[in-house]
């Protein structure tokens, strides 16, 4: 069965500092992994992706992740905090091979303080 | 191509009525997935499409959930006797599974649907 853990209810930062956004997850064979972002009543979008290739995946926005095949993690990461990025962020999980079946985690609300 | 749209964008029923909701993807994706989202949670996967077929369908979802897409273009999700439980915001998404955006989804602005 997949699972996504987001262990962080919120993460409070101030502006200009990096902020990490943690994320483990539980997936038979190889995952493809996603972050997507939730801006007050606004939809859900799409952020970075895991695939294949390099662990280091870039996104929008100037976030990032680390793929992590031995800890089963993918953290979000940006360098300077923006006011802006105060939203909530959702990690999720699908296997690369037998269906389209995405777990999403419970989301973590990211609070940028100026 | 605007996106991903859903309608209505909110729906207020009594309990034990049906309730009948609609996706319009983005125009050339494949694949079409409905979740639920409630509040404090993240998104909980119901069933995808891809094209007309319906591929997969939570266990959580019961016997009163239905979903049809039955040209591969846009889908509806009717619940039946609705319960209070099903309180909820309903969500769309479509993905293309192509090329650079494949497994990418893409989200509709949701139906927040009240039971009262």
């Amino acid at each position: 069965a997949q699972s996504v853990a987001q262990p962080e209810d919120q993460v409070n930062v101030a502006e200009g500092n990096p902020l990490t956004v943690k994320c483990t997850y539980s997936v038979s064979g190889n995952p493809y992994l996603f972050w997507y972002v939730q801006y007050p009543n606004r939809g859900l979008q799409f952020l970075l992706k895991y695939i294949t290739g390099d662990n280091l995946v870039k996104g929008s926005y100037g976030f990032e992740a680390e793929f992590n095949k031995s800890q089963t993690s993918f953290h979000l990461k940006k360098p300077s905090a923006l006011v802006s990025d105060s939203a909530l962020y959702f990690c999720a999980v699908r296997r690369n091979t037998g269906g389209f079946k995405t777990i999403f985690g419970a989301g973590t609300r990211l609070f940028v303080k100026a | 191509d605007t996106g991903v749209s859903q309608d209505p964008r909110h729906k207020i029923t009594k309990r034990g009525q049906n309730v009948t909701f609609r996706c319009d993807p983005i125009s050339e994706h494949n694949r079409l997935y409905w979740y639920r989202q409630t509040l404090g949670q993240g998104p909980e996967f119901l069933t995808y499409f891809q094209n007309e077929a319906q591929l997969e369908k939570s266990r959580l979802l019961s016997d009163r959930f239905s979903a049809e897409r039955p040209k591969g273009s846009f889908s509806t999700l009717e619940i039946q006797r609705t319960e209070q439980g099903d309180s909820a915001m309903y969500l769309c998404a479509s993905s293309s599974g192509a090329g650079t955006e494949r497994g990418e989804q893409y989200f509709g602005p949701g139906t927040r649907l009240t039971v009262t």
